[in-house]
């Protein structure tokens, strides 16, 4: 599975468009690229999933360059209920092996 | 989406009992179920795939012993911590997998059991 690295946190303030970048500079040719969140003592809930370019749904949008070995989830106009832990997962395999996430605190 | 819930939702218990955690896929059948633990700040760490009929297959440094599971059916599987102490204090989550698809999105997470060992 390949490895991610991302920031260990962000503030932010409502309102604003907030991108969260996650590196994965050994994906590999089958992967997909996962993003989750988690709220505290919850579990976590799928954001998006993509392969290349860029994906967008309800909820965010997620941008993916040429060489995959990067990723930014974009998350519009977020809000404090945004307040949460956000991981970003690379692979296919069956298995989900969770990073370190990135904490996202919104501020009034 | 698919819907997986947990029971109990939080425990206590007294040093050296046993603790059952049950994980339902509520509307779609999951032959492959997941058991991680997650402590204060950090990640969730992957304990044990179970698959429906089969033993479950453990994450290096879990002791298969203590930490017992169950996949009877296609929509539950049963976590047991054996002779529970509060290093075992934590919070469990499962997740399942559908049946149909490829891939982390057809994988549902359950809400989660707090358990706490006095």
């Amino acid at each position: 599975l390949a490895k991610t690295t991302q920031p260990i946190s962000m503030d932010s303030y409502e309102g604003q468009e907030v991108n969260i970048t996650c590196s994965h500079n050994n994906i590999a040719t089958n992967d997909y690229i996962t993003w989750y969140q988690q709220f505290p003592s919850q579990g976590p809930r799928f954001i998006i999933q993509g392969y290349k370019t860029k994906v967008t749904n309800e909820v965010a949008s997620l941008f993916i360059p040429a060489d995959r070995k990067s990723s930014t989830l974009s998350l519009p106009r977020v809000s404090l209920s945004d307040t949460a832990v956000y991981y970003c997962l690379v692979g296919r395999d069956d298995k989900i092996i969770f990073g370190k996430g990135t904490r996202l605190h919104i501020l009034p | 989406g698919a819907v997986v819930s947990q029971h109990p939702s939080w425990v206590i218990c007294k040093s050296g009992t046993s603790v059952k955690i049950e994980c339902r896929s509520l509307d779609f059948q999951a032959t492959t179920m997941f058991w991680y633990r997650q402590f204060p700040k950090q990640s969730l760490m992957l304990m044990a795939t179970s698959n429906e009929g089969s033993k479950a297959t453990y994450e290096q440094g879990v002791e298969k012993d203590k930490f017992l599971i169950n996949h009877a059916s296609l929509t539950l599987s049963t976590l047991t911590v054996t002779s529970a102490h509060p290093e075992d204090s934590s919070f469990y989550i499962c997740s399942a997998r559908t049946t149909r698809g490829q891939g982390p999105e057809t994988q549902y997470f359950g809400p989660g059991t707090r358990l706490l060992v006095l």
